[in-house]
């Protein structure tokens, strides 16, 4: 089983569209969470963390489940400049990335 | 945003070239890492430096090494490389003594092997 698995995508949504992400982790010792997106041929950026009561950043929310070790990302109101991959990483000892979710938000 | 900043952004080199990779960071930050990225695959952690202290070797072959004078500089030496080593290479910076802390990422270097 990898580390941390995602949804493998690509979503293709609609403007204005209620999207969601899953993301899994198999080390229950991980201690931090986050996501990322990263666009066509840049590096990765951090769009929040994830805390473990849920967060929520303007049209995204994210949620944490220690229990079922899995995480989430809520992107309301999808906009285009939202299209981009959704990498789920999760730190242990090291920063251990998932393999990403391409989201494509069509006009 | 100049927090990570890595040269060059492009470099082509042949098979029995050898070449270098700069990283530098200005955030304050102990720990920094190598990854490679190939085209349409996840992220793949490389090289790990804790206080200018290699802490990971991700089973990366030789003919990639890394250097780390300090804990602001990371340099990531090439030689007689493969087309297949052809990817994206970035550098990251993170503060390792805090949990909740993330990584910050460099714009990468692109590098192509004929």
């Amino acid at each position: 089983r990898k580390e941390v698995e995602q949804d493998p995508g690509p979503f293709n949504v609609p403007e204005g569209a209620t999207v969601a992400f899953n993301c899994t982790y198999s080390n229950s010792a991980s201690q931090s969470f986050f996501w990322y997106r990263q666009d066509c041929r840049k590096e990765p950026k951090l769009l929040m963390s994830v805390y473990s009561s849920g967060n929520e950043d303007g049209r995204f929310t994210a949620q944490l489940n220690r229990a079922s070790q899995y995480i989430s990302l809520l992107i309301r109101d999808s906009k285009l400049s939202d299209s981009a991959t959704y990498l789920c990483v999760v730190r242990g000892q090291n920063f251990v990335f998932g393999p990403g979710t391409r989201l494509s938000v069509l006009p | 945003e100049t927090g990570v900043t890595q040269t060059p952004r492009h470099l082509v080199m042949g098979m029995t070239n050898k070449k270098s990779l700069k990283c530098e960071q200005h955030l304050g930050h102990n720990a920094m890492y190598w990854y490679k990225q190939s085209a349409k695959k996840p992220l793949e952690l490389m090289f790990v430096y804790n206080f200018k202290e290699q802490t990971e070797n991700n089973s990366v072959p030789s003919r990639f090494s890394p250097e780390c004078p300090n804990s602001s500089h990371l340099f990531l030496h090439l030689h007689t490389l493969q087309p297949e080593d052809s990817a994206l290479y970035l550098c990251a910076s993170s503060q390792t003594s805090r949990q909740g802390e993330t990584q910050y990422f460099g714009p990468g270097t692109r590098l192509l092997v004929l």
